[in-house]
């Protein structure tokens, strides 16, 4: 059984540039979460999914930032213009049902220079 | 926001010991979940506890969810090598938004073989 994917595992981008991260969930998985994790703040939630809709999108630092879920077996998350703040590493992480146990993907690690 | 204490932030142990940490909040949680992060790696589900007192076992690993429902603890016995990474507690607060989870900083892990 597969899990979480992430694409790309590693990104090295310029500032200004636009940035896409993308996620293939867990298959029957209702529930989808971009998370984004550094030394100093741990792990944060950006926003959520449940059955393609965004729930709760409180976590989203700005409106550089956006997610879209085009379908149950995909989502995006994109920063346009990046950052060198940015950087960090992004999780994608799934869940069924009620979204309690969420299970996470390898990560991409995003540098902003 | 709410806020997870997790302690210790780290501990350093040799190999065949026993080791214990927690997580407390200062408001009642529903759910306690506790991951393993190894490096370059995302979090692994280890234990996910839902009801106070509950006591559950995963191989080596003992985690609790308190009484009080606001604290759980994690214990590992004969620990060996590849135990090494960072756990993690999350929680869903009473009350909280369903996909919420909220997370501890971490105790880092070091195994002395």
């Amino acid at each position: 059984d597969a899990g979480v994917i992430q694409s790309p595992r590693h990104e090295v981008t310029e500032m200004g540039q636009e940035v896409t991260l993308r996620c293939k969930p867990i298959s029957g998985h209702d529930y989808l979460f971009w998370y984004r994790q550094t030394m100093m703040r741990g792990l944060e939630l950006l926003i959520y999914f449940n059955n393609n809709v965004p729930i709760d999108d409180s976590g989203m630092p700005e409106d550089r930032f956006s997610a879209k879920m085009p379908n149950a077996s995909f989502s995006t998350l994109k920063i346009q213009p990046s950052e060198p703040r940015d950087s960090a590493v992004y999780f994608c992480a799934s869940s069924r049902d009620r979204g309690y146990e969420q299970y996470f993907g390898p990560g991409t690690r995003l540098t902003v220079t | 926001g709410q806020q997870l204490n997790q302690s210790p932030q780290s501990m350093f142990i040799q190999e065949g010991e026993d080791v214990s940490m927690n997580c407390t909040s200062s408001s009642i949680f529903n759910t306690w979940l506790w991951y393993k992060q190894e490096p370059g790696e995302g979090p692994v589900l280890l234990i996910a506890l839902y009801k106070a007192g509950e006591l559950t076992s995963n191989g080596r690993l003992t985690a609790q969810f308190g009484i009080t429902r606001k604290d759980s603890f994690l214990n590992i016995s004969a620990s060996i090598p590849s135990d090494v990474g960072i756990y993690f507690c999350a929680g869903l607060e009473e009350g909280g938004s369903q996909g919420n989870l909220i997370f501890g900083k971490g105790t880092k892990l070091s195994v002395k073989p």
